[in-house]
């Protein structure tokens, strides 16, 4: 069983170009995220979509843009990268975006920005 | 503002118990979650509390103290794979999560 997927796994990306980080999830949960995870801090929610068709920004949006066509896919654009946004990238669903419903990771996407 | 605090680092004995501290500050509460993460790894979930008191799973054990923005996560006969970071998590009033640093928990012979 795959649950969710990210690819790629990891990238170098060059300042200024544009990179859309891809996530699918084959478990049919409506509620989708995309989280940074830089060294001390905790996860740090950038979108989410609570359900196809619906996005909304979470706590460091700027910079990055998702979609949400359909309940299995959830793509991170990043327009024009920066060298801050060197992270790793997780993608996470879970059953409804309420309540004490767990979420599920991917395995994480490590992009460096030079 | 939210905040969720926890200590960096923690180290114990193999074979022993650990308890990881957790305090929080959210705006509202809907449930407090603990996560592992093995390094290099993503999170994976491992308990929810959303009613005061404890909640044991096995060797781990998660407990709530709501009116005191307080939890634990307890780790009995610890093992070498239990070496990882440990998250705690809330769910606020708009069911947003709000995540602690982690705590790397360093496991020694």
């Amino acid at each position: 069983t795959a649950g969710i997927t990210q690819a790629p796994t990891s990238q170098i990306l060059a300042a200024g170009r544009s990179m859309t980080l891809r996530c699918t999830q084959d478990m049919r949960h409506n509620a989708m995220y995309w989280y940074r995870q830089d060294l001390g801090l905790g996860l740090r929610l950038i979108h989410y979509s609570n359900t196809a068709g619906t996005t909304g920004k979470g706590e460091v949006p700027d910079g990055y843009s998702v979609s949400r066509a359909n309940t299995d896919d959830f793509p991170l654009t990043l327009a024009s990268a920066v060298p801050s946004q060197t992270s790793v990238y997780f993608c996470a669903s879970s059953s409804t975006g309420t309540g004490g419903t767990e979420a599920f990771f991917g395995q994480g996407t490590r992009l460096t920005v030079v | 503002g939210q905040n969720i605090d926890q200590p960096t680092e923690m180290t114990a004995t193999e074979g022993a118990i650990v308890q990881i501290n957790c305090t929080y500050q959210t705006s509202g509460f809907n449930g407090l979650f603990w996560y592992q993460q093995h390094a290099g790894e993503a999170p994976t979930f491992l308990s929810y509390n959303v009613l005061d008191g404890l909640e044991e799973k096995g060797r781990f054990s998660s407990f709530l103290s709501r009116s005191k923005g307080y939890s634990y996560l307890l780790l009995k006969e610890l093992q070498m794979k239990d070496s990882a970071s440990y998250l705690c998590v809330c769910m606020d009033s708009n069911y947003q999560l709000i995540w602690g640093a982690g705590t790397k928990l360093i496991i020694k012979p």
